[in-house]
């Protein structure tokens, strides 16, 4: 199993230009996630995937869409890049269940983004 | 009250030292605090995780002490190597959802 893949792993962008990052996982998860890395504030939640199907927001919305193509697959769009868009992006999911014990999520390698 | 607070940002020890890092939170509601482990280039991988119906928890070199009534967990690594350096983050979750509010994290060195 290849776990959480994320296509590309780098990217420079010019300000203005738009481009879509991929996820894609292959351990049947519900759930999917994408965060922002960025130094001094640790990963903080762009977007979520319950489900297939659905989408909703998370602490850093703004300047992002979501799709969630299907169960596998979950990407990520910046229609109109900014320099404050520079950062690394991960994508994770997870597969919790009522009464579980875990909702342990698992991360892909990453995507390290600059916006000039 | 989302917040998950962590200390200190940057640790460095000696080899077979004994770093603790420390979190803590606000919402009674969460019920489920892991702690990721990040090498340089590398997605955060789950190092060890608790329950609030536990006060410690050990997995190996690593332990989880949690302080329920005042809600702070911590991180300790028991004779620390220089294959530890890494970046530690805690994260909380529960109270309905499980989606993750993560700490700022703590880079470690490890001197060997």
């Amino acid at each position: 199993n290849a776990g959480v893949t994320q296509t590309p792993k780098f990217q420079v962008l010019k300000t203005g230009q738009s481009m879509t990052l991929q996820c894609a996982q292959d351990m049947n998860h519900n759930s999917m996630y994408w965060y922002r890395q960025d130094p001094g504030m640790g990963l903080r939640l762009i977007y979520y995937s319950a489900s297939e199907g659905t989408t909703d927001k998370g602490e850093v919305p703004n300047g992002y869409n979501v799709s969630r193509l299907n169960k596998r697959e979950f990407s990520l769009r910046l229609e109109s890049a900014a320099p404050s868009q520079t950062s690394v992006y991960f994508c994770a999911s997870s597969d919790p269940r009522i009464g579980s014990y875990s909702y342990e999520q698992y991360f892909g390698p990453g995507t390290r983004l600059t916006v000039t | 009250q989302q917040q998950v607070k962590q200390s200190p940002q940057s640790l460095i020890v000696q080899k077979g030292g004994i770093p603790i890092i420390n979190c803590a939170y606000e919402n009674t509601a969460f019920d489920y605090f892991p702690w990721y482990q990040q090498f340089p280039g590398k997605g955060p991988a789950l190092l060890i995780a608790i329950r609030p119906d536990v006060s410690e928890k050990k997995e190996g070199r690593f332990t989880i002490s949690f302080n329920k009534s005042a809600k702070q967990f911590s991180l300790h690594i028991m004779d620390s190597q220089p294959g530890d350096s890494a970046t530690y983050f805690c994260a909380a979750s529960g109270g309905g959802t499980y989606k993750y509010i993560f700490g700022t994290g703590t880079r470690l060195k490890v001197l060997a």
